[in-house]
């Protein structure tokens, strides 16, 4: 089974400034995607980005980016210009290519924004 | 678009009563649903996928006679907690995704279910 790992329980950033979370995954699969859910305290899952496996280029919207390591089995977030409302849980999710029915989360990362 | 709403948001009942929570795609088909258990500060727990006029496909461990799954329509799949106590109080959400090969989940806002 796939397994999506996040060693980063809790992190802060400065209003502002630049955050990456970490995520790493562990799949035989060649085709899958990736993703980053925000939960808010209200706990209403927001998507943040998507990325598909066998897109090189990386995923941007906005001040989201990640870092896709397809070799490496890494796929970080970067939040830049970081805002209060970004305060929140952050899911890295993997679904697989081959069973759409097959959906894996990671254990989240508490983001914390100080003003 | 791609809302998904569930309802009640939040529930009470009493130990050996049953609940059941909805969960709708409003304005989309929803090919599959997806039904997740949160504790918390913890992360989603998968707990059973449903498909529209099929039973529903349960993780290993997660009791089917408990956890009751109907997807009746393309838009609504039903979770009944049956002789619900209070191990089950939890977070529940629900989720859909769009066609067969449909790319994310779009995720209701929850249902806090607590038994007394």
């Amino acid at each position: 089974a796939q397994t999506v790992t996040q060693s980063q329980p809790e992190m802060s950033v400065q209003e502002a400034e630049t955050v990456t979370l970490s995520c790493t995954y562990d799949t035989s699969e060649s085709d899958y995607y990736l993703f980053w859910y925000k939960q808010p305290p209200s706990r209403q899952m927001i998507l943040v980005i998507r990325q598909e496996a066998y897109k090189q280029q990386n995923a941007t919207e906005n001040r989201f980016s990640v870092n896709f390591q397809k070799a490496a089995k890494s796929f970080s977030l970067k939040i830049s210009d970081s805002q209060l409302g970004d305060a929140a849980m952050y899911f890295c999710a993997y679904r697989s290519g081959y069973n759409f029915n097959k959906f894996y989360f990671g254990s989240g990362t508490k983001l914390n924004v100080k003003p | 678009g791609a809302v998904v709403s569930q309802h009640p948001s939040w529930v009470i009942c009493k130990s050996g009563t049953s609940v059941k929570i909805e969960c709708r795609s409003l304005d989309f088909q929803a090919t599959t649903m997806f039904w997740y258990r949160q504790f918390p500060k913890q992360s989603l727990m998968l707990m059973a996928t449903s498909n529209e006029g099929s039973k529903a496909t349960y993780e290993q461990g997660v009791e089917k006679d408990k956890f009751l799954i109907n997807h009746a329509s393309l838009t609504l799949s039903t979770l009944t907690v049956t002789s619900a106590h209070p191990e089950d109080s939890s977070f529940y959400i629900c989720s859909a995704t769009v066609g067969l090969a449909g790319y994310e989940q779009y995720f209701g806002p929850g249902t806090r279910l607590t038994v007394t």
